[in-house]
């Protein structure tokens, strides 16, 4: 069974904060996705990598940026947090045009 | 404007009875999948079906490549289908996938 963890599951930041979200994945995919979720938008793609040391930009990559330091771990950077950033956050990783397998998600709030 | 349109919005049936998703997509596509979002939001693919018909256990997919939709059929439907159907359409010849708003289901003893 594919698997992708995520950490924090939850987090509370302050504005203007930094946030670092974490995504590690043992199946040995060339795909990663960072996507957020909002009530009303479904799931919406940040950033995507498709190998390591380098990332793409997804369809809202404003006030986030994304690292790819192996194929294993993909981390999602909100250097000045903001309120409009309150969502669920899913990572996902994939082989090309394959499924996707998504992690648990990270509930962030910032107040 | 909106890629992936999904619809209804949302459902209630009674369990047993049968349930229709639709998904309609703007622009040509090379893979298209539905998901389930569990009630606590954990996220699995159902299947992928990018063209044809597609069964597997009591999902059944239609994707209809030229007029750019596609149906989800879940037959017999149980309380324990209840949660948010999400289509998902390749519209960048492989690159990412967009997914639609969804559709909430639930189904009531």
């Amino acid at each position: 069974e594919a698997a992708v963890t995520q950490s924090p599951r939850s987090k509370v930041a302050v504005t203007g904060g930094k946030v670092t979200l974490s995504c590690h994945q043992t199946n040995n995919h060339d795909y990663m996705y960072w996507y957020r979720q909002d009530t009303g938008h479904g799931l919406r793609l940040i950033h995507y990598s498709y190998v390591a040391d380098s990332t793409e930009k997804g369809d809202i990559p404003d006030g986030y940026k994304a690292s790819r330091p192996s194929q294993e771990n993909f981390s999602l950077i909100l250097e000045l947090a903001s309120l409009s950033q309150t969502a669920v956050y899913f990572c996902a990783s994939s082989h090309r045009e394959d499924t996707q397998y998504f992690g648990p998600g990270t509930r962030l709030l910032v107040l | 404007g909106q890629q992936v349109q999904q619809s209804p919005a949302s459902l209630v049936l009674q369990e047993g009875e049968n349930a229709e998703l639709q998904c309609n997509f703007s622009s040509t596509a090379t893979q298209l999948q539905w998901f389930y979002q569990s009630p606590g939001g954990s996220l699995v693919s159902l299947l992928s079906n990018p063209s044809g018909t597609k069964h597997t256990g009591r999902l059944t997919s239609t994707t209809v490549t030229k007029e750019r939709r596609s149906s989800l059929h879940i037959s017999s439907s149980q309380t324990t289908d209840s949660g948010t159907y999400l289509c998902a359409i390749d519209l960048n010849s492989g690159t990412y996938q967009r997914f639609g708003t969804g559709t909430k289901l639930q189904v009531v003893p």
